[in-house]
């Protein structure tokens, strides 16, 4: 089935370090793919897509990197800070048409100060 | 000026009850989803209409019925009610079908099944 994973639960990182949050995906028809955050107690929020015809794309402070080779999707936050401290889910759009989003499991930033 | 508003925000309820979340938007958007959130955070979609129209049901037991009384309001009523259900349900709406950059979540309503 299609599934959409990240490789790290947890990641923990001082106040203004870069951070690199990790993401496989298994559909290779995807064309399409956003990262998300979610604040604690909120829904999902936009943060940076990224089309399958390019490999980077940057945003304010955040990157996102994209290996069609090895299926591997990245978020890299530029001086992090701790309103950054959030759940990041991945997701694609999977086989086209369908109208679903596919999201990973997640995960979790914390900022130390 | 809540873009995608739910409500309750928290809902505690006893097994085999019929309970009722209520979803809209003021965006003027045509496509709204429903989806769970399980303990592990994992997001799942479970519905999504068009217009007033099913699009996509995704393996969602038939407990579960969804309404759509206009293209801005997505209700999500549930049946007998089980130990199972507990999680977060999150309302969301983009404004066509496939146009992602724009999808807007509610802040969720947290179910309780005791």
């Amino acid at each position: 089935g299609e599934s959409v994973g990240l490789h790290l639960p947890t990641l923990s990182v001082q106040e203004g370090d870069n951070s690199i949050i990790n993401c496989a995906y298994s559909n290779s028809a995807s064309d399409y793919f956003i990262w998300y955050k979610q604040e604690s107690g909120k829904g999902p929020q936009f943060i940076i897509d990224i089309r399958s015809n390019m490999d980077k794309r940057q945003g304010q402070r955040v990157t996102v990197l994209l290996n069609k080779t090895v299926k591997h999707l990245s978020l890299q936050i530029a001086a992090t800070q701790p309103g950054d401290s959030a759940v990041y889910f991945c997701a694609e759009n999977g086989s086209s048409n369908t109208g679903k989003l596919i999201f990973g499991q997640g995960t979790t930033l914390q900022v130390k100060p | 000026d809540t873009a995608v508003s739910q409500t309750p925000k928290y809902l505690v309820t006893q097994m085999g009850n019929d309970k009722s979340i209520k979803c809209e938007q003021n965006l003027g958007h045509d496509t709204m989803y429903w989806y769970k959130q399980d303990s592990k955070k994992f997001l799942k979609i479970m519905f999504s209409y068009n217009n007033k129209e099913l699009i996509i049901n995704e393996t969602v037991p038939n407990r579960f019925s969804p309404k759509s009384p206009d293209k801005a309001h997505l209700n999500l009523h549930i049946n007998s009610l089980e130990l199972g259900d507990s999680a977060v349900y999150f309302c969301a709406s983009t404004v066509s079908t496939g146009v992602y950059e724009k999808l807007f979540f509610g802040s969720g309503t947290q179910l309780s099944v005791l």
